[in-house]
């Protein structure tokens, strides 16, 4: 079993639509928790950190479940320039503190 | 330009060749992370740093990779004899350690062994 899992996609939705990604992780030790985004030949950036209690910057919602192990990621409102890859990333936190990341679900956003 | 940086952005070689990539972190990072990324596929972990210590390396590496990080500070990852497979992005990141702190990304570089 891959340490975290994604949903490949891609999942090709109109402007506008709402779009959710869920991601689950196998480490039950695992610490902290991210969303990056990557676009096309460029480098993953940090799109927002995922806390237990839920977190929200703008039209982008992440929730953490540690009971169930997953992480999900809402868009409201899609734009054009949210088509992008999304990546779950997962660290393990104090001395081992590897980050791993999902294999990403790509996104596409249609006038 | 204070973020992470990672030289060449480029490298075309020859089948058997060896190459070096070189990965300078954010300067008061301690963590450094080495990734190789595959078309379609997200970054898989290759390795990581603590200060010049290396703590894990994937079960994925061949004795054929190896990394460096001498001073705590620029690290360097080998690929000895390249086989077209080894052909891919290799992505640096860093990051603080401390409890979630994220990592930064340099532009990668993209090796391709012809």
């Amino acid at each position: 079993r891959k340490e975290v899992e994604q949903d490949p996609g891609p999942f090709n939705v109109p402007e506008g639509a709402t779009v959710a990604f869920n991601c689950t992780y196998s480490n039950s030790a695992s610490q902290s928790f991210f969303w990056y985004r990557q676009d096309c030949r460029k480098e993953p950036k940090l799109l927002m950190s995922v806390y237990s209690s839920g977190n929200e910057d703008g039209r982008f919602t992440a929730q953490l479940n540690r009971a169930s192990q997953y992480i999900s990621l809402l868009i409201r409102d899609s734009k054009l320039s949210d088509s992008a890859t999304y990546l779950c990333v997962v660290n393990l936190g104090s001395s081992a503190s590897k980050i791993i990341f999902g294999s990403g679900t790509r996104l596409s956003i249609r006038p | 330009d204070t973020g992470v940086s990672q030289d060449p952005r480029h490298k075309i070689t020859k089948r058997g060749q060896n190459v070096t990539f070189r990965c300078d972190p954010i300067s008061e990072h301690n963590r450094l992370y080495w990734y190789r990324q595959t078309l379609g596929q997200g970054p898989e972990f290759l390795t990581y740093f603590q200060n010049e210590a290396q703590l894990e390396k994937s079960r994925l590496l061949s004795d054929r990779f190896s990394a460096e990080r001498p001073k705590g500070s620029f690290s360097t990852l080998e690929i000895q004899r390249t086989e077209q497979g080894d052909s891919a992005m290799y992505l640096c990141a860093s990051s603080s350690g401390l409890r979630r702190t994220e990592a930064f990304f340099g532009q990668g570089t993209r090796l391709t062994v012809v």
